[in-house]
């Protein structure tokens, strides 16, 4: 099993629309959790980070941690063409950084 | 501006030649990443540097080599041992490794892709 696992999508969405990404983790110690977005040919950058358990709001974009489920989750609302892009969660153990695979979202006009 | 640079963005090798990836950083950064992403794998670390003359091995080490003489550089060596080396390659630094590991505040260059003939 995978210490991160996330869907590839692709997700396609309209503008407008509120999309939820998300990641499972298999291990119940890790404790930080980031998501980083990545537009096509370019290096990721990070989005937001969150400790432990509970909601992370910044803007647009929620990231929510639920560990009695090992699940996390990025909300984005009113989705604009200019989110586009792969979006990879991740999280660390004692002395790395775990990515996900990544999901590849589109938002059409 | 401050960041990261990388290159090449492009570099073509024929099969059984070394190549380095260049990588700096005007961040004053201490801890330095190179990883591999390769199509539905995410980003592997292939090595990473807490500071200057020190390095660790990654998840996928072999077939690399790295060096750290100096703070800023941290350059990438993918040897004719590397069985697989097409790929897209990311050096990423951060303030230090305890922050980049609690925060993620990683800063990415824009990547060097790499093909083997």
């Amino acid at each position: 099993q995978k210490e991160v696992e996330q869907d590839p999508g692709p997700l396609s969405v309209p503008e407008g629309a509120i999309v939820s990404l998300n990641c499972t983790y298999s291990n119940s110690a890790f404790q930080y959790f980031m998501w980083y977005r990545q537009y096509s040919r370019k290096g990721p950058e990070l989005l937001m980070y969150t400790y432990s358990s509970g909601n992370k709001e910044d803007g647009r974009f929620t990231a929510q941690v639920d560990k009695s489920s090992k699940y996390i989750s990025l909300f984005i609302r009113d989705s604009q063409p200019s989110d586009s892009a792969t979006y990879l969660c991740a999280t660390h153990n004692t002395d790395k950084l775990i990515f996900g695979t990544g999901t590849r979202l589109q938002v059409f006009p | 501006d401050g960041g990261i640079t990388q290159s090449p963005k492009y570099l073509f090798r024929k099969e059984g030649q070394n190549v380095t990836l260049s990588c700096e950083q005007n961040l004053n950064h201490d801890a330095m990443y190179w990883y591999r992403q390769d199509p539905g794998q995410g980003l592997r670390l292939i090595y990473y540097s807490q500071i200057v003359n020190d390095f660790q091995k990654g998840d996928i080490a072999e077939g690399y080599s790295v060096s750290r003489e100096k703070k800023e550089s941290f350059p990438l060596t993918v040897t004719s041992a590397q069985k697989n080396p097409t790929a897209f390659y990311l050096c990423a630094s951060s303030i230090d490794h305890f922050t980049g590991l609690n925060t993620g505040e990683l800063f990415f260059g824009e990547g060097s892709r790499l093909t083997v003939l």
